[in-house]
C-alpha cells in the first residue's frame, strides 16, 4: 500500500518568491493534514480537512498561505510571498478518520534564502 | 505555552537495555496519546498510542505507560536495538478531534 506521497522533498527558493507543495494522502483516507516543522521542534498543525472541508485552519497565516484539497483527495500548500523565516519542513499526513493515528508523507523541506 | 513537553532532548542506551522515554502535559482534555519514530529526512512514523480509559499499552518491544494524575506518559522500549535510534516524538489529542499536539522529541541512541 502507497504512503502519503509528497513533492518536492526539497526546494530552494528566493525570499518574495511564491512556492507550492502538494501531496497525495493514502488512498480511502478523509482527513488529511499539512503540519510545520521547525529544527528541533515538534510537528505543529497549520490546516486540517475533512474531505475537502478545512475544519481547523485556526494556525494558517492566512496573509501569505492558502490550502485548498478539491475533490477531497490530493492538497497544496501555497506561500506568496516566502519569507526567510517560512524556512521550515513542510508534513503532510492522512488518517482514516479524525480520531484516528495519522500517517506522514516524508515532507518537503524548504529553505527560504 | 508548550502544552506536551519532552523534557529530555536526547538519551543514550547500550543495546539490550531498557529506554525509558518520558513526555508531560499540561491539558486535561487531552484523552488519546500516541508516540512517532521519525529518522533523518523522513516524516514521522506511528509507535502505539494509548486512550486515556486505559494505563498501559503494550505492541512486542514497546509499551507505553499513562498516570492521568500526573499528567505523565512514558514509552518503554525493551530491549533496545541499534535500529532504535531516531527521534521519538509524544503526542496529545483532545477529545479524539484530530489535532496532534506534539513535544520538541527526544533524540534515542542505541549503542552497540
Amino acid at each position: 500500500e502507497a504512503g502519503v506521497v509528497q513533492s518536492p522533498r526539497y526546494k530552494i527558493i528566493e525570499k518574495k518568491q511564491p512556492v507550492a507543495f502538494w501531496c497525495n494522502p493514502i488512498s480511502g483516507h478523509n482527513t488529511l493534514y499539512w503540519y510545520l516543522q521547525n529544527l528541533g521542534q515538534g510537528p505543529e498543525l497549520l490546516i486540517r480537512y475533512e474531505n475537502e472541508e478545512a475544519v481547523d485552519d485556526s494556525q494558517l497565516p492566512k496573509d501569505r498561505f492558502s490550502a485548498e484539497r478539491l475533490k477531497g483527495v490530493d492538497s497544496t500548500l501555497k506561500i506568496q510571498p516566502a519569507e526567510l523565516g517560512d524556512s521550515a519542513v513542510y508534513l503532510c499526513a492522512s488518517s482514516f478518520q479524525r480520531n484516528t493515528e495519522a500517517f506522514f508523507g516524508q515532507g518537503t523541506r524548504l529553505t527560504v534564502v | 505555552d508548550q502544552q506536551v513537553k519532552q523534557n529530555s532532548p536526547s538519551l543514550s542506551v547500550q543495546e539490550g537495555r531498557i529506554s525509558i522515554l518520558n513526555c508531560d502535559y499540561t491539558n486535561s482534555m487531552f484523552d488519546y496519546f500516541l508516540w512517532y519514530k521519525k529518522y533523518p529526512a523522513e516524516g514521522p512514523t506511528f509507535l502505539i498510542s494509548i486512550s486515556s480509559i486505559k494505563d498501559k499499552n503494550e505492541d512486542g518491544r514497546f509499551t507505553v505507560f499513562l498516570n492521568k494524575s500526573a499528567k505523565h506518559l512514558s514509552l518503554h522500549i525493551v530491549p533496545s536495538q541499534p535500529g532504535d535510534s531516531a527521534v521519538y516524538f509524544c503526542a496529545a489529542m483532545r477529545n479524539r478531534g484530530g489535532k496532534l499536539i506534539f513535544g520538541q522529541g527526544t533524540e534515542l541512541s542505541v549503542k552497540p
